[in-house]
């Protein structure tokens, strides 16, 4: 079974700090994970993904991400937060097809991001 | 949310109605898949499709039905046999594959009067 744990509801950052939010992935294979963004009423907006290769991802909007086998985690980071960073972001993480899912991607709960100024 | 696009944005159901909900994608993507999102839950899976004229259940599929007669076009009909419909639904596409990245439309928000 393949699971992913946001441990904060809410991460509190001003701007111009670096942002960290934390995700860990549970899979029986090789881990496929991915990082999405959601502003209020719209829909998840893509960030980046782990597949294989280099640890440290970057992807849209100055966002980074580094994977870490052994603590399977996937934290999303980003050295100098915005006021306009301040979303919902969610870690997703996909491994082996079966019938009931296909290549759906299993989504952690949610952290939101605050960025103050 | 480019290429991806989901109606209404917002919906409204009586009790014992049935309610479609729209998601069309120019992608060009063969898979399909529904989301339902809650409060403090994430996303969860309601139906796939990986092809035309075949879709399978996700994990909360019951009081929810779907067709796929075209690439393009994946819609949702929300049935009276669901008693809690009040979320955010949300469609994605995908290129089928493991690696692939799944895009989403921007989303139908229902409510019950």
């Amino acid at each position: 079974a393949q699971s992913v744990a946001q441990p904060e509801d809410q991460v509190n950052v001003a701007e111009g700090n670096p942002l960290t939010v934390k995700c860990t992935y549970s899979v029986s294979g090789n881990p496929y994970l991915f990082w999405y963004v959601q502003y209020p009423n719209r829909g998840l907006q893509f960030l980046l993904k782990y597949i294989t290769g280099d640890n440290l991802v970057k992807g849209s909007y100055g966002f980074e991400a580094e994977f870490n086998k052994s603590q399977t985690s996937f934290h999303l980071k980003k050295p100098s937060a915005l006021v306009s960073d301040s979303a919902l972001y969610f870690c997703a993480v996909r491994d082996f097809p079966n019938s009931n899912s296909g290549y759906a991607l299993n989504f952690g709960k949610g952290t939101s991001l605050l960025v103050t100024p | 949310d480019g290429g991806i696009t989901q109606s209404p944005k917002y919906l409204f159901r009586k009790e014992g109605q049935n309610v479609t909900l729209s998601c069309e994608q120019n992608l060009n993507h063969d898979a399909m898949y529904w989301y339902r999102q809650d409060p403090g839950q994430g996303l969860r899976l309601i139906y796939y499709s990986q092809i035309v004229n075949d879709f399978q259940k996700g994990d909360i599929a019951e009081g929810y039905s779907v067709s796929r007669e075209k690439k393009e076009s994946f819609p949702l009909t929300v049935t009276s046999a669901q008693k809690n419909p009040t979320a955010f639904y949300l469609c994605a596409s995908s290129i089928w594959g493991q690696q692939e990245t799944q895009y989403f439309g921007p989303g139908t928000r229902l409510l019950v009067l």
